[in-house]
């Protein structure tokens, strides 16, 4: 079985430039999550997708970051314009749904912001 | 406002010992805790779960160590392996919900 699969691994950027991040979920998982883990520190939920609705976006810093998932599968993550701050990596987990204990984590995307 | 307080920050443990980690929780609503392992340009993979009904759970090597009421749990892995070097975190979930909520994590390292 796939697992979650991010793109890219690695991105730098200059502080107000936009970025954009690519997860796709194992197949058949409906629910779709977004993390912020900085450095030394535990994820941070982002985001939660259930199919394409979202279930919980209250930690995404709306002014600047945003979120979909269309057609419940594919999801993407853009930040605009960048801070310092949001240098860290970004992980997407799916779970088969919402209330399932377990999450599958991707390898995330490792964002440096100069 | 944090809500899993992890310990110690790093470790480092002899090849053959036993590695402790140790967690502490507020919300009395968290019924699921799960430990995840973190390799280097990985994500976390699950390692070990328990439910609070139960003390104890071992899988292996790795076991986890739960006191209801003093609200804490810990993990302990014996014979402690180079190939065990990696974060580990510990997590909890509340009940119905989805929203993970993880420790700070902490740095294993294991000698030879």
């Amino acid at each position: 079985e796939a697992g979650v699969a991010q793109s890219p691994r690695y991105k730098i950027i200059e502080k107000r430039q936009s970025v954009a991040f690519w997860c796709n979920p194992i197949s058949g998982h409906a629910t779709l999550y977004w993390y912020q883990q900085i450095l030394g520190q535990g994820p941070k939920l982002l985001i939660q997708f259930q199919n394409n609705g979202v279930v919980d976006d209250s930690q995404l810093p709306k002014d600047r970051f945003s979120a979909e998932r269309l057609k419940g599968v594919d999801s993407t993550l853009k930040i605009q314009p960048a801070k310092l701050e949001d240098s860290a990596v970004y992980l997407c987990a799916s779970s088969l749904e919402h209330g399932a204990y377990e999450q599958y984590f991707g390898p995330g995307t490792r964002l440096t912001v100069t | 406002q944090q809500q899993v307080k992890q310990s110690p920050q790093s470790l480092i443990v002899q090849k053959g010992g036993i590695s402790i980690i140790n967690c502490a929780y507020e919300n009395t609503a968290f019924d699921y805790f799960p430990w995840y392992q973190q390799f280097p340009g990985k994500g976390p993979a699950l390692l070990i779960a328990i439910r609070p009904d139960v003390s104890e759970k071992k899988e292996g090597r790795f076991t986890i160590s739960f006191n209801k009421s003093a609200k804490q749990f810990s993990l302990h892995i014996m014979d402690s392996q180079p190939g065990d070097s990696a974060t580990y975190f510990c997590a909890a979930y509340p009940g119905g919900g989805n929203k993970l909520t993880f420790g700070t994590g902490t740095q294993l390292k294991v000698e030879l």
